[in-house]
């Protein structure tokens, strides 16, 4: 089974890079790598998605590891807003699995 | 552009009884989604329908089910509930099929089942 591992929790500085890291060691090859978040009482939020290569928009990075076995996400100016529940999520055979997520603390 | 919906956004509902929920997608999305949010289980995905045919489905009961109209609403329906159906029931739009595409969530259905 496809499946994600991420921290369970990270904390950073305001103002400061974060790196929200994520393994996915039986990703299959053609399964892209979608990153959300969720801040308290609302819908997930798109943040990025990728295949192979690092990918890069207005919210942030995505760094994919050349075995494509682990990913990381990388929000390069941490602010209070950027505080929420960061979610890995693969496809896994024909449905999509969210495992646990990293919860974000954004210290000011 | 007006953003996924979704109706009613609470319900309390008795054991035994069904219920039925309600997506409106994003104008021009064909694919919606559905995932069940529990305290315990975190985010679980139910079922993706595109093109009125659904694609892919999660590892839940039968008694758990959807349909995709034609102008691509989605209803999601639950039957003989059980107390442990009560959840956020989240879903969510894409133009194409998710696997490969942005998907946007609408707040959710919070049903509590007593």
């Amino acid at each position: 089974d496809a499946k994600t591992t991420q921290p369970n929790s990270m904390e950073s500085n305001e103002e400061e890079p974060v790196h929200l890291p994520c393994n996915h060691s039986t990703i299959s090859g053609t399964d892209y790598i979608h990153w959300y978040r969720q801040l308290p009482s609302q819908g997930p939020e798109y943040v990025i998605h990728g295949l192979t290569s690092n990918v890069n928009n207005r919210m942030a990075s995505l760094a994919i590891a050349e075995d494509r076995k682990s990913s990381t996400l990388i929000l390069h100016r941490a602010t209070l807003r950027d505080a929420a529940v960061y979610y890995c999520i693969l496809r896994d055979g024909n449905q999509f699995y969210f495992g646990t997520g990293t919860s974000l603390t954004v210290i000011p | 552009k007006a953003g996924v919906t979704q109706t009613p956004r609470y319900l309390i509902k008795t054991r035994g009884q069904q219920v039925t929920l309600s997506c409106s997608p994003i104008s021009g999305h064909r694919s919606v989604s559905w995932y069940q949010q529990t305290p315990g289980q975190g985010l679980q995905f139910l079922f993706e329908y595109f093109s009125e045919t659904q694609r892919n489905k999660g590892n839940f009961p039968g008694r758990f089910s959807g349909r995709q109209f034609s102008n691509s609403r989605s209803e999601m329906n639950v039957s003989t509930l059980e107390l442990g159906d009560s959840a956020l029931y989240l879903c969510a739009s894409s133009i194409g099929l998710a696997g490969a595409r942005e998907q946007f969530f609408g707040p959710g259905t919070r049903l509590t089942v007593l």
